[in-house]
């Protein structure tokens, strides 16, 4: 069975980066997308981007120019950095693995890390 | 970015009912459409992928129906372990976007 534990600071200051990991049991990471999908306190869900082992990263234009995801398959994790936060970037993070292929979908998820944005 | 618009926000329904929820894409996404289940505090629970297909472990109580741009979840008998609030998610093209949620609530 497949899990997904996300870890992390969860109070980042405005401007400063802010910097998740990721870690999988029970398969290895070298295979599928792994992504990270945010959630702002009682609203919905945002997808922020996934990357796969091969290094195809994939963004929402909307956060691209402040986000990266890496993978360390030495230590089957993957990260999530994303620049010069403000206050609209508090939210729950979630991390998962998303399939592609014959099926379309995300099928493992964290069970997320609340990070809020503020000095 | 396909926007996806889900109906109704929110609802009140009683256990035995049959609830239906929709899910309205803003061009078509073929059959490129999952349904997810979150509780309170919890991470969301794929139920349905594809538009119809039902994810291993889910009751059968859940279905899902649609193609193009109109998509619709149906719970045949709803069941205490059911309220929560339902998102649709089309995996069409990038980037992957979410509906805004259905809360189904307890009459």
């Amino acid at each position: 069975q497949v899990q997904l534990q996300e870890s992390g600071p969860g109070l980042v200051k405005p401007s400063e980066t802010l910097s998740l990991t990721c870690t999988v049991s029970g398969g290895s990471i070298s295979s599928y997308y792994w992504s990270w999908i945010r959630q702002p306190p009682g609203k919905g869900l945002e997808w922020i981007g996934y990357n796969y082992y091969s290094g195809s990263a994939n963004y929402n234009p909307s956060l691209e120019s402040r986000v990266t995801i890496s993978l360390d398959t030495s230590k089957n994790q993957f990260s999530l950095k994303l620049s010069s936060v403000t206050a609209a970037d508090t939210a729950v993070y979630y991390c998962a693995r998303y399939q592609s292929g014959y099926v379309e979908l995300i099928d493992y998820w964290g069970q997320g890390t609340l990070v809020t944005v503020s000095s | 970015d396909i926007q996806m618009t889900q109906s109704p926000s929110s609802l009140s329904a009683s256990v035995g009912d049959r609830v239906t929820i929709t899910c309205r894409a803003s061009q078509s996404i073929s059959s490129y459409l999952n349904w997810y289940q979150q509780k309170l505090g919890k991470a969301p629970k794929l139920l349905i992928y594809a538009a119809s297909s039902l994810q291993s472990g889910v009751p059968s109580r859940f279905s899902g129906s649609g193609s193009g741009t109109d998509f619709t979840l149906t719970i045949s008998s709803l069941q205490p372990e059911d309220f929560a609030t339902y998102f649709c998610q089309q995996s069409s093209s990038t980037p992957l976007t979410f509906g805004g949620g259905t809360k189904v609530e307890i009459k």
